[in-house]
């Protein structure tokens, strides 16, 4: 089946500015999670969804970025008064849920964000 | 800081050698996984090690876990081009922490394998 879809793949923009970026999980998996990698390191947790709520956003740096799971499905990560420093890759994973946060989680390909 | 820190940060051999990549850990985890990532992108999960095991195989891959350590070690054997990427460790916390759901990384491994 389709795996994680992550759009755009990559995406410019000037600092200031407002981005959203979008994560299509797999198909019937309750666990969502968004990580950002900067050049040279691995990832790093922003945020993990069960279901529509967010059960833990204590990786999120600031109060710039949020992110959306309204129906339980696709989620947006929403980045406000973009920053040079918010430059990175973002990933997004899910998971089925059914064995809790043991499931391996299935990461899709990416956004790259740079930030002019 | 990372939870996770490989050793080495780079690793390059011929076709056919052995590759064996080490990673460290700092608090007590319920599972460490492994993951492969080609160009910076998306991520591929390689293999789970919980934390009751100490060594798990599949096909030319095999994990080590030895968490009086807080370390693990990927070994892949008999290697090949295609095996060219970054491998990272991840470790996911231990019973009562608050990182309910979270991978912690590692900065990586990148390994070339030369034709």
């Amino acid at each position: 089946g389709a795996g994680v879809s992550q759009t755009p793949s990559n995406k410019v923009t000037e600092k200031g500015k407002y981005v959203e970026l979008r994560c299509d999980p797999i198909s019937g998996h309750t666990a969502l999670y968004w990580y950002r990698q900067s050049l040279g390191q691995g990832p790093e947790f922003l945020i993990y969804f069960q279901g529509t709520g967010a059960a833990d956003d204590s990786g999120l740096p600031n109060d710039r970025f949020f992110a959306v799971r309204p129906e339980g499905s696709v989620s947006t990560l929403k980045i406000q008064r973009t920053e040079r420093g918010d430059s990175a890759v973002y990933l997004c994973a899910s998971s089925s849920g059914t064995s809790g946060r043991r499931d391996t989680q299935y990461f899709g390909p990416g956004t790259r964000l740079t930030v002019l | 800081s990372q939870q996770g820190e490989e050793d080495p940060q780079a690793l390059s051999i011929q076709e056919g050698e052995n590759a064996t990549m080490n990673c460290s850990y700092k608090t007590s985890i319920n599972n460490l996984q492994w993951y492969r990532q080609n160009s910076g992108r998306g991520l591929v999960h390689l293999i789970l090690i919980r934390s009751n095991e100490r060594e798990k195989h599949s096909g030319r891959l095999r994990v080590t876990l030895d968490t009086s350590k807080k370390s693990s070690s990927l070994l892949i054997t008999a290697s090949r081009a295609a095996d060219t990427a970054s491998y990272f460790c991840a470790t996911l916390g231990g019973a009562g922490g608050t990182s309910y759901g979270k991978l912690t990384f590692g900065q990586g491994t990148i390994l070339t394998v030369h034709p």
